[in-house]
């Protein structure tokens, strides 16, 4: 298995609550990226990093921050959760871009 | 928006046939194609890679491209029930830096 580890593995939080899951890579690969996957929707993109202090939204960025500050870390936070970011979260790390990324184990989230 | 398209299944496959999955892409510039592997409650796992058109071979597994007609295919030859799993059709791209997938296609290979 590639390098990735996700924390926590498992959430329950409560509605209007912040949280954050993090994603740490040994890899040093310089592309980082946050997924959810839902029922009925594939993997979709949240958030991506190409680099420490660059970042960019995907697809469904609302009510999501991301950071890293380095290398290895990448954090996804939400500000206020919500019960429809109830969700698995998948963390992925690729070391150039054109190649496949590779997954870390993911957390699931519960917003009650 | 760049949409990656599978159809979701289920296929279902007797044990030791060939299946079949499918996956077109909507962006003309994308140069890189990927297929995973999803086990239920499991992370995709990297099984296939494919960058120029034809056909590339990896033991039981055969991906196929074809830019002109921007589709994608995995064929799974003599199918064995381990194969049962989800997979999942992404496409680099490359603008953007970032790996869009499709939904997925659930996969049943039956004994």
């Amino acid at each position: 298995d590639a390098g990735i580890t996700q924390s926590p593995r498992h959430k329950v939080t409560e509605t209007g609550t912040p949280v954050t899951l993090r994603c740490h890579q040994t890899e040093n690969h310089r592309y980082m990226y946050w997924y959810r996957q839902d029922p009925g929707h594939g993997l979709r993109l949240i958030h991506y990093s190409y680099g420490v202090k660059d970042t960019d939204k995907g697809e469904v960025s609302d009510g999501y921050s991301v950071s890293r500050s380095k290398t290895e870390d990448f954090l996804l936070t939400l500000e206020s959760a919500t019960s429809s970011q109830t969700s698995v979260y998948f963390c992925a790390i690729s070391g150039t871009q054109g190649l496949g990324a590779f997954f870390g184990q993911g957390t699931r989230l519960t917003v009650v | 928006q760049k949409e990656v398209e599978q159809n979701s299944g289920p296929l279902s496959v007797p044990e030791g046939a060939i299946a079949s999955l499918n996956c077109t892409y909507s962006d003309r510039v994308s140069q890189s194609f990927f297929w995973y592997r999803q086990y239920s409650g499991k992370s995709p796992e990297l099984i296939m890679s494919i960058y120029s058109n034809g056909d590339k071979e990896d033991g039981r597994f055969t991906a196929q491209l074809n830019k002109a007609s921007q589709y994608v295919s995995l064929l799974i030859r003599d199918s064995q029930p381990s194969d049962s799993a989800t997979y999942l059709c992404a496409v680099n791209d490359q603008g953007a830096q970032k790996l869009v997938f499709g939904q997925g296609t659930r996969l049943t290979i039956n004994p």
